[in-house]
């Protein structure tokens, strides 16, 4: 399966301030790209899907002025918390899929996020 | 939509036992049906994946059976071992589109 990486692995930040999480498909080409939140002891909420070179598409009650999210390319894929409250604290999780087999998804190893 | 259920929510098993997770989904055209590990700080991983032209597949310890008629889907481990011990999801997709999880299963392995 495919190699994703996310970086950072932890980010801890104050109020108000943006993080930008990343997510690298090492050996993959990625032509859709997820992104995922997990609140603790939950299962993984859809947060928005994003086709390379294409806008995001935001699941229902998912902010996308809060949550900006950029697919620059078939290996790279960014989240950015904009204004972050300590609400938007959790699990920030990525998965990739490709072109070949349409189902599939590997997921990164996630970002834990905390806003003090 | 796409909505997946998942029991037990929580499963303890002895070292050497075997564990079944079942998962029911809504949608009769999903059509691949994967199973995730997740340890504590981890992404998922996926373990095993079945689709919908086949009723059952094994591999090593770990086996999936589907049930098409009746929209159901199990995972079975097999002599469990204390490195089994971990957060397991299911979950259904329709060909090329979103994938559904079930709420998952912490399973632990007594030693």
């Amino acid at each position: 399966g495919a190699v994703v990486s996310q970086h950072p692995s932890w980010v801890i930040c104050k109020s108000g301030t943006s993080v930008k999480i990343e997510c690298r498909s090492l050996d993959f080409q990625a032509t859709t790209m997820f992104w995922y939140r997990q609140f603790p002891k939950q299962s993984l909420m859809l947060m928005a899907t994003s086709n390379e070179g294409s806008k995001a598409t935001y699941e229902q009650g998912v902010e996308k002025d809060k949550f900006l999210i950029n697919h620059a390319s078939l290996t790279l894929s960014t989240l950015t918390v904009t204004s972050a409250h300590p609400e938007d604290s959790s699990f920030y999780i990525c998965s990739v899929k490709g072109s070949y087999n349409v189902n599939e998804q590997f997921f990164g190893p996630g970002t834990r996020l905390t806003v003090l | 939509g796409e909505n997946v259920e998942q029991h037990p929510s929580t499963l303890s098993v002895q070292e050497g036992d075997s564990a079944v997770i079942k998962c029911t989904y809504s949608d009769s055209a999903s059509n691949y049906f994967p199973w995730y590990k997740q340890e504590l700080g981890k992404g998922p991983q996926l373990i095993i994946d079945i689709r919908s032209n086949v009723g059952e597949k094994k591999d090593q310890r770990i086996a999936v059976t589907l049930n098409k008629t009746a929209k159901h889907f199990s995972l079975h481990i097999t002599e469990t071992q204390p490195e089994d011990s971990a957060v397991y999801f299911c979950a259904a997709s329709i060909y090329n589109n979103d994938m559904r999880f079930g709420a998952g299963t912490r399973l632990t392995v007594k030693p």
